[in-house]
Parts: C-alpha cells; sequence; structure tokens
C-alpha cells in the first residue's frame, strides 16, 4: 500500500536550517510529485510548494522563495525539503503529500513538527 | 495568492445537512475543475474527501459531495454524524499551485 513516512521532530533555533524526509512506498516513486504542506499551531493549511519526482522541477510558494529548497533522491524514493533562516513563526507541522497530474491525491505523510525556538 | 474564503464554523444537528462554501476567484476556483475538499481531526493529518469538484476517493462516504458554480465551490454533508465534527479545508489548482481555504470549523450539535 501507499506509504509516505516523514522523519521525526525537530526543534531548531532562529536563523538555523531545518531538513524535513518523506519516504515513499508502495507506488513507483517517479510517477508522480509531491507537494509541502505546512500548518501552524491553530491555523489553516499552507501550501508550500511542489516537486517533480521524474525530472525534479520545482515551483514554490511565492512568500518562500529564497528560504525553501525541495529535492528528491530516487534511489531510495525519498523526497526532502530545507528550510533556512527559520523565524518563531516557522514553527509548524509540516506535511509532505503524493501530488498527481496537477492535484494533491489522497497519501499524506503523518506530519514533522518543527518548533523554532530560542 | 490570498487563501480562498470559507465560513469559520457551521453546525447542524445530528440528521442533517449542512453545506460549506469555499469563494474563489476566476484565477483558481472559476478557473479550473480542479477543487478539493480535506476533512481534519485535531492532532491529524487531512484526509482528502472530495477532489475535481465532485468526485469522492474509494472509501469515502456518499454523505459527502462537492459542486462548484462560477467562483464558489461547495462541499455538502447530509446525513450529519458525530464523527463529521472537524475542520474542513477546500483547496484549488491556481497556475502551477495549489491555494488552500481558510477553513471551517463544522460543529454537531
Amino acid at each position: 500500500q501507499v506509504q509516505l513516512v516523514q522523519s521525526g521532530a525537530e526543534v531548531k533555533k532562529p536563523g538555523a536550517s531545518v531538513k524535513v524526509s518523506c519516504k515513499a512506498s508502495g507506488y513507483t516513486f517517479t510517477s508522480y510529485g509531491i507537494s509541502w504542506v505546512r500548518q501552524a499551531p491553530g491555523q489553516g493549511l499552507e501550501w508550500m510548494g511542489w516537486i517533480s519526482a521524474y525530472n525534479g522541477n520545482t515551483n514554490y510558494a511565492q512568500k518562500l522563495q529564497g528560504r525553501v529548497t525541495m529535492t528528491t533522491d530516487t534511489s531510495t524514493s525519498t523526497a526532502y525539503m530545507e528550510l533556512r533562516s527559520l523565524r518563531s513563526d516557522d514553527t509548524a507541522v509540516y506535511y509532505c503529500a503524493r501530488v498527481d497530474g496537477l492535484v494533491i491525491d489522497p497519501y499524506w505523510g503523518q506530519g514533522t513538527l518543527v518548533t523554532v525556538s530560542s | 495568492q490570498s487563501a480562498l474564503t470559507q465560513p469559520a464554523s457551521v453546525s447542524g444537528s445530528p440528521g442533517q445537512s449542512i453545506t460549506i462554501s469555499c469563494t474563489g476567484t476566476s484565477s483558481d476556483v472559476g478557473g479550473y475543475n480542479y477543487v478539493s475538499w480535506y476533512q481534519q481531526h485535531p492532532g491529524k493529518a487531512p484526509k482528502l474527501m472530495i477532489y475535481d469538484v465532485s468526485n469522492r476517493p474509494s472509501g469515502v462516504s456518499n454523505r459527502f459531495s462537492g459542486s462548484k458554480s462560477g467562483n464558489t465551490a461547495s462541499l455538502t454533508i447530509s446525513g450529519l454524524q458525530a464523527e463529521d465534527e472537524a475542520d474542513y479545508y477546500c483547496s484549488s489548482y491556481t497556475s502551477s499551485s495549489t491555494v488552500f481555504g481558510t477553513g471551517t470549523k463544522v460543529t454537531v450539535l
């Protein structure tokens, strides 16, 4: 069955970077994309960007341009999201989700809590 | 890209039907038939309930239905049950990106 398993919770200081992984199984990794979505405590969902696992093409949310990088490792069927220059308002649960064509499909990771605190 | 607009809260009694609206623009909801709806219980990942405006993924109850008119999409939950109490988010494709709605808390009275 399709599974997306994310790395564990992280605590970072302001200004640091974090890299979250999302390991896929149960499907042909390069046939789909991966989107990253975050949710600050008590807030709504925010789309961060998308990467094609087929060719590595990316598209990032405008507000995160310059601070976020999404990559994939097709040899391990793993997607990564790196966020730099962390601020307190980056504290959130970060989710990866599989993308089929243009839309996010039913398969999501379990979420990774990233806490930014001095 | 601005978030799609949803009512903050909607409530109903068990067995009733409720409808949640999701208003965007001609650049997102109105421009594509790629509207999705998610249900999220506290501490859980979002669960896809509707995709491509009105399609249900396998395993989702037929009490959930979706529609769209112009720049506004809607999610209807019929035969409301206690387990339907959750947050609901719409989303839409929009020129190489995705935009989510502001979220609606559904309360079963």
